[in-house]
């Protein structure tokens, strides 16, 4: 079945960049998805890809997508305190159903 | 406004209560959807509802019955809960049940059954 990974753990100083890696198995997927979740909260929708596109820049999050090696990545460039959350990774599939990574949390130090 | 509602935000519940989780949106998406997560898990598929009626169940027991009574409300009635449904029930929404849709999720409900 499909199947998508992510590393669990990302610890980073402030102002430095971060980047969250995830690789899936489905390459059928329309749409591959971020979403950010802070503790106790919802899923927010970060930003999403196009499968026939290889890189998308939304302000601060870029997203960069090698379909050949199955593989996601999101930069987040001058990493903020009000970033530490978990963030998922996610391909979507029959009638839109979502796989999420584990996710990965981040880490914001001084 | 991508906005979807849960009510309520927290739900403490005995074995042998019955209680309902409700959603909602005014975004006038017409698929809805009830995922599951336990803690520090990612989210499961429980229901997919388009256009009202039923799409995909992902072999939920009984005890966990959707209803979709308009394409703005999705309801989640619950009955006789076993406490490993303890979990926080997330609800959202897309235009289609398609994966050409980004889903947009609510804030959930926390669950705790005792």
């Amino acid at each position: 079945g499909e199947d998508v990974e992510q590393s669990l753990f990302l610890s980073v100083r402030e102002g430095d960049s971060s980047v969250i890696n995830c690789t899936y198995t489905d390459s059928s997927s329309t749409y591959l998805y971020w979403y950010k979740q802070e503790p106790g909260a919802g899923l927010q929708l970060l930003t999403y890809i196009f499968s026939n596109m290889d890189m998308k820049q939304d302000q601060r999050l870029t997203v960069l997508l090698n379909k050949k090696d199955k593989h996601l990545s999101l930069r987040i460039a001058d990493t903020q305190t009000g970033d530490s959350a978990i963030y998922f990774c996610a391909t979507s599939g029959g009638y839109n159903k979502l796989i999420f990574g584990a996710g990965t949390r981040l880490a914001v130090h001084p | 406004d991508t906005e979807v509602t849960q009510t309520p935000k927290h739900l403490v519940m005995g074995m042998t209560n019955k209680k309902s989780l409700k959603c909602e949106q005014h975004m006038g998406h017409r698929a809805m959807y009830w995922y599951k997560q336990k803690a520090k898990k990612p989210p499961e598929l429980m229901f997919v509802y388009s256009y009202e009626k039923l799409s995909i169940n992902e072999s939920v027991p009984s005890r966990f019955s959707p209803e979709c009574p308009n394409s703005s409300l999705l309801n989640l009635h619950l009955h006789a809960l076993q406490p490993e449904d303890s979990a926080l029930y997330l609800c959202a929404s897309s235009q289609a049940a398609s994966s050409s849709y980004e889903q947009y999720f609510g804030p959930g409900t926390r669950l705790t059954v005792t």
